[in-house]
């Protein structure tokens, strides 16, 4: 099992550009998230979805779309990245809401 | 939205010692999760705390979830230079009705091993 797998691990964005984020997991897993991770901030949750075709929103889902069309992939969306979206965004997965969950290595995004 | 409260911020320790951190939150938790992360890479599940009183060990690390269900701590005997990283503690209300139903997640307590 490859677990949780992000593409891409780096990328800079000039303002204004969108671009898409990739999550996949091989783990059979109904519940996946993503998180944004800032110097002393934690790691805080942008959206989540429990299962194909179910998304919702997180603590900072602001600037962000999902989707979930299928079990494995969980796309995280920026519809026009500003500097304040600069940041580590990390996918996780887990077997359902209540298990531990796992996280992919991170993708790395700069706005300028 | 809840607020998880951990500590210390950092820590600078020597090699073999034993270190403690914790986290406390305004809220009830049902589920309080342990992460190591190290540099560029994504958070590691160390231990899962299910029950309140539940005190669990992996290796050298122990954990506990608060009898109010507010608080956990862990610990990590005889230290060694591996154990360098962010170590993250993270919570989670099992039986939220709405909101952000994924883990909230301490500041991070940065353990740094000295020679």
């Amino acid at each position: 099992n490859a677990g949780v797998t992000q593409t891409p691990k780096f990328q800079v964005l000039k303002t204004g550009q969108s671009m898409t984020l990739q999550c996949a997991q091989d783990m059979n897993h109904e519940y996946m998230s993503w998180y944004r991770q800032d110097p002393g901030m934690g790691l805080r949750l942008i959206h989540y979805s429990v299962g194909a075709g179910i998304t919702d929103q997180g603590e900072v889902p602001n600037g962000y779309n999902v989707s979930r069309s299928t079990t494995e992939d969980f796309p995280l969306r920026l519809l026009s990245a500003a500097p304040s979206q600069t940041s580590v965004y990390f996918c996780a997965s887990s077997g359902n809401l209540y298990n531990e969950q796992f996280f992919g290595p991170g993708t790395r995004l700069t706005v300028l | 939205g809840q607020q998880l409260n951990q500590s210390p911020q950092s820590m600078f320790i020597q090699e073999g010692e034993d270190v403690s951190m914790n986290c406390t939150s305004s809220s009830i938790f049902n589920t309080w999760l342990w992460y190591k992360q190290d540099p560029g890479e994504g958070p590691v599940l160390l231990i899962a705390l299910y029950k309140a009183g539940e005190l669990t060990s992996n290796g050298r690390l122990t954990a506990q979830f608060g009898i109010t269900r507010k608080d956990s701590f862990l610990n990590i005997s005889a230290s060694i230079p591996s154990d360098v990283g962010i170590y993250f503690c993270a919570g989670q209300l099992r039986d939220s009705g709405g909101g952000a139903d994924g883990l909230t997640f301490g500041k991070g307590t940065h353990l740094i091993i000295q020679p």
